[in-house]
């Protein structure tokens, strides 16, 4: 079965210190892979895709992602998190045998940034 | 630019009522839509898949006739959420990806910002 596993339900960071936020993925193909933040009550909003070519992604608001298709992780990651970046992310995957577009979700991690 | 649209952002109603929730494209074409539904601090379920000028697809164990979605026009697809009970209630988001937009399989979807319906 095609999935995506974001294997933390919450993570916790100091403000100015980097963070992580893991994904893992199970699909046919050659996937395409995406980064999306909601804040409360909101829609999602796309930070970064991989579809090819340079394993390290970078997207909006300073954030970046690293594709590893051996450990099939799609990993997100801060140099400097700001408290503003408290919010639910979500990792998605287009599988590449996928001829609608459609996208498979992780279940999110809430990340928390403290001052 | 790729803006999606939602309304209402929210509404009540009474149980056994219908209720329409609009998703519209503002400033691109889109000829395929996705209805997702997300319970409290869970992931995203995709409901359906929206294609201007058919029927949609529906995902295994959603109600095609509890959750009617048309998709009358390249800007505009609809939801609507048929006898109503309380457990529909839940955040409904809509997303689309520019058509022809030079990377129709590959690109993004842009969300709209969701409709919370409570059903009382």
């Amino acid at each position: 079965a095609q999935s995506v596993a974001q294997p933390e339900d919450q993570v916790n960071v100091a403000e100015g210190n980097p963070l992580t936020v893991k994904c893992t993925y199970s699909v046919s193909g050659n996937p395409y892979l995406f980064w999306y933040v909601q804040y409360p009550n909101r829609g999602l909003q796309f930070l970064l895709k991989y579809i090819t070519g340079d394993n390290l992604v970078k997207g909006s608001y300073g954030f970046e992602a690293e594709f590893n298709k051996s450990q099939t992780s799609f990993h997100l990651k801060k140099p400097s998190a700001l408290v503003s970046d408290s919010a639910l992310y979500f990792c998605a995957v287009r599988p590449g045998s996928s001829n609608t577009g459609k996208l498979i979700f992780g279940q999110g991690t809430t990340l928390q940034v403290k001052p | 630019g790729a803006v999606v649209s939602q309304h209402p952002s929210r509404v009540i109603c009474k149980s056994g009522t219908s209720v329409k929730i609009e998703c519209r494209s503002l400033d691109f074409q889109a000829t395929t839509m996705f209805w997702y539904r997300q319970f409290p601090k869970k992931s995203l379920m995709l409901m359906a898949t929206s294609n201007e000028g058919s029927k949609a697809t529906y995902e295994q164990g959603v109600e095609k006739d509890k959750f009617l979605i048309n998709h009358a026009s390249l800007t505009l697809s609809t939801l609507t959420v048929t006898s109503a009970h309380p457990e529909d209630s839940s955040f409904y988001i809509c997303s689309a990806r520019p058509r022809g937009s030079g990377s129709h399989l590959t690109g993004e979807l842009f969300f709209g910002e969701g409709s919370r319906l409570t059903v009382l």
